[in-house]
């Protein structure tokens, strides 16, 4: 079965940091392109971040741009996001989500179940 | 990269259609034809069910259809079931090679 997995939310403290993981089974993961894409409590989504199959391609929100870093693993199927200098406004569910298709940006069409980050003293 | 504007709430009788709206720029949606549509019931992880404006996924019904005009995307739900009754996001990948979602559209079957 195809699946994502996130994990590493948690609370944290302003200023704080936190390192999210993401684990991938099912697919050849060294050939899709995967993005972060979050949802604070009650509210919409949030696309924060995308890194390409081989990692040649990364790309950022501006709200997490120097804060946040992605970084892939394609020997271990897996993804990595480390987020520094923590803020309220940062408090979501974190999730991962594949592209639909190997050379396009056309859909997400493979989400993780979500790991909550909560940004609070 | 400002949110693309959606409606925040719809809603329709059963077996009948709405049709929902995602308004954009030439930055993004207007750029490409790398529009998205995802429901998301509550507490659940969103699921794709149009990609490239018009493409349905397999297993999803063919009562979801997608359409574009310029800078606005739309979705349109037909024979409305109390099963579609979700939140709604429209999404576009941008020129500066990110993406940017709606704000969601909730909708009310009624």
């Amino acid at each position: 079965e195809v699946q994502l997995a996130e994990s590493g939310g948690g609370l944290v403290k302003p200023g704080g940091s936190l390192r999210l993981s993401c684990a991938a089974s099912g697919f050849i993961f060294s050939s899709y392109t995967i993005n972060w894409v979050r949802q604070a409590p009650g509210k919409g989504l949030e696309w924060v971040s995308s890194i390409s199959s081989s990692s040649l391609y990364i790309h950022y929100a501006d709200s997490v741009k120097g804060r946040f870093t992605v970084s892939r693993d394609n020997a271990k199927n897996s993804l990595s996001l480390q987020m520094h200098s923590l803020r309220a406004e940062d408090t979501a569910v974190y999730y991962c989500a594949r592209d639909r298709d190997e050379w396009s940006p056309d859909g997400l069409n493979i989400w993780g179940q979500g790991t909550l980050v909560t940004v609070s003293s | 990269q400002s949110a693309l504007t959606q409606p925040a709430s719809v809603s329709g009788s059963p077996g009948q259609s709405i049709t929902i709206s995602c308004t954009g720029t030439s930055s993004d949606i207007g750029g490409y034809n790398y529009v998205s549509w995802y429901q998301q019931h509550p507490g659940k992880a969103p699921k794709l069910i149009i990609f490239d404006v018009t493409h349905r996924p397999s297993g999803v019904s063919n009562r979801f259809s997608g359409s574009k005009s310029g800078n606005t995307a739309s979705l349109t739900i037909s024979g409305l079931q109390a099963e579609d009754e979700a939140d709604y996001y429209c999404s576009s990948y941008t020129t500066t090679n990110t993406r940017v979602f709606g704000g969601g559209t909730k909708l009310t079957v009624l």
